[in-house]
């Protein structure tokens, strides 16, 4: 299996509940990411994980907590969420996420999330 | 970060070339010009990307003005399956982030 790959594809949840989303990759990269695209919005960055340590956090609400056990897997763990969450939320993976690097970015098929 | 700016949509017929503009008049010297994009029920794609010359790869080709101030992504053969939002993003500098905008939705008529 190759490339980025996300599950589920779909989860509805309640706000109360508590649920993971998966991201794995098999390219042999090093920097993981985690973004949000809401309806009629651009995509948001969320989290940047470089050989498995966080080096970004763009001020997302600490109800989403990502998690990276290696390179190749990246989690991000939800709880008590918000209607205003329900987006689609994908996972990308490059070479590295140095400084300067241009790599390009390779992203899964997200993972459509529905907060009732 | 310098910012783009490209038309909402653009049409196009099947087996015709596409011509897609990208402006960004304030690109700094260690910009790129990243192109990606995304279709439907997908996550973005990379296409090409490119500094100063102009880049040709197995997808499309990228053409930089001279000035570097817009850039045009070219797909010399449009297919059903290029019907797509196109995201042109600036990258440079210190920063690995890839700040999309709101990007060009083709559509491609067969």
């Amino acid at each position: 299996e190759t490339g980025v790959t996300q599950t589920p594809r779909h989860l509805v949840m309640g706000m109360t509940n508590k649920k993971s989303l998966k991201c794995e990759q098999h390219l042999g990269h090093n920097a993981m990411y985690w973004y949000k695209q809401s309806a009629k919005k651009p995509l948001e960055l969320m989290f940047v994980y470089n050989f498995k340590e966080q080096t970004e956090n763009n001020s997302v609400p600490s109800r989403f907590s990502p998690e990276c056990p290696n390179s190749s897997h990246l989690f991000l763990h939800l709880h008590t969420l918000q209607p205003e969450d329900s987006a689609l939320y994908l996972c990308a993976s490059s070479q590295d996420g140095r400084e300067y690097s241009n790599q390009p970015q390779h992203f899964g098929d997200g993972t459509r999330l529905s907060i009732l | 970060d310098a910012k783009t700016t490209q038309p909402n949509s653009m049409e196009s017929n099947e087996e015709e070339p596409v011509h897609l503009p990208c402006n960004h008049s304030t690109i700094s010297g260690t910009d790129y010009i990243h192109w990606y994009r995304q279709l439907p029920s997908q996550g973005p794609e990379y296409v090409i990307h490119g500094l100063t010359s102009n880049v040709n790869n197995r997808m499309a080709s990228l053409a930089i003005a001279e000035d570097r101030k817009s850039s045009t992504l070219i797909l010399h053969r449009a297919t059903l399956r290029d019907a797509a939002v196109y995201y042109c993003i600036l990258r440079g500098g210190a920063t690995n982030k890839l700040i999309f905008g709101t990007g060009t939705l083709l559509a491609v008529q067969p």
